[in-house]
């Protein structure tokens, strides 16, 4: 079974630039997050979605950043403008139920 | 909210010996799911064990178990006959089970094996 796929991989870019991440979750999986980890911390929520419907975006920094889920399934997390603070790793995850959540490989942003 | 603590940043442990992550958490629910993720440098966060805290029976899963002190709000990762290749960062996680269904994580403790 294939797990959550996420890229790009890394990217770099300058400050005031935009950026997306994309991510396809588990099949089945209704449950999506985007998480952002930054160095030395724990992984934070930025949004949840159940099924195309984001259900807890109260981390999610309104004026930059955008996410959607169409048609439940993919989603996209886009950041514009970047600033150096956004510098992190970006995991999407999914789930169904109660299972466990599962990770995907991380995007990591560089802002320069 | 619910609050978990890792108050150990860095540990380190001899190949083959056996070492213990350190955890505690906040909530005021009665149920609720405790993981430990391990994260390699690749970043990819990696179930390690998920505990439900309606069971009083510690999981296990092959060398890693826990031990869960609902009482206490601890919830600890014993490693054993520790190898080379579970040198990582491990978080543990709490999550609700009716609700948010986000994880909450610790700050995480980064394990060396040392040869």
């Amino acid at each position: 079974e294939a797990g959550v796929v996420q890229s790009p991989r890394y990217k770099i870019i300058e400050k005031k630039q935009p950026v997306a991440f994309w991510c396809n979750p588990i099949s089945g999986h209704n449950t999506l997050y985007w998480y952002r980890q930054n160095l030395g911390q724990g992984p934070e929520l930025l949004i949840r979605y159940e099924n195309e419907e984001a259900v807890d975006d109260s981390q999610l920094p309104k004026d930059r950043f955008s996410a959607e889920r169409l048609k439940g399934v993919d989603s996209t997390l886009k950041i514009q403008p970047a600033e150096l603070g956004d510098s992190a790793v970006y995991l999407c995850a999914s789930s169904v139920g109660s299972s466990p959540i599962y990770f995907g490989e991380g995007s990591w942003l560089t802002v320069v | 909210a619910q609050t978990v603590t890792q108050s150990q940043p860095e540990m380190s442990v001899q190949e083959a010996e056996t070492v213990t992550l350190s955890c505690t958490y906040d909530t005021s629910e009665s149920d609720y799911y405790l993981f430990w993720y391990k994260q390699p440098p690749s970043r990819q966060m990696i179930l390690v064990i998920r505990q439900e805290a309606y069971k009083q029976q510690n999981a296990t899963e092959n060398r890693f178990s826990v031990n869960f002190q609902k009482a206490a709000k601890s919830f600890s990762l014993k490693i054993s006959d520790s190898q080379l290749g579970d040198a990582a960062m491990y978080f543990c996680a709490y999550r609700k089970i009716q609700g948010a269904q986000k994880l909450v994580f610790g700050q995480g403790t980064r394990l060396t094996i040392n040869p």
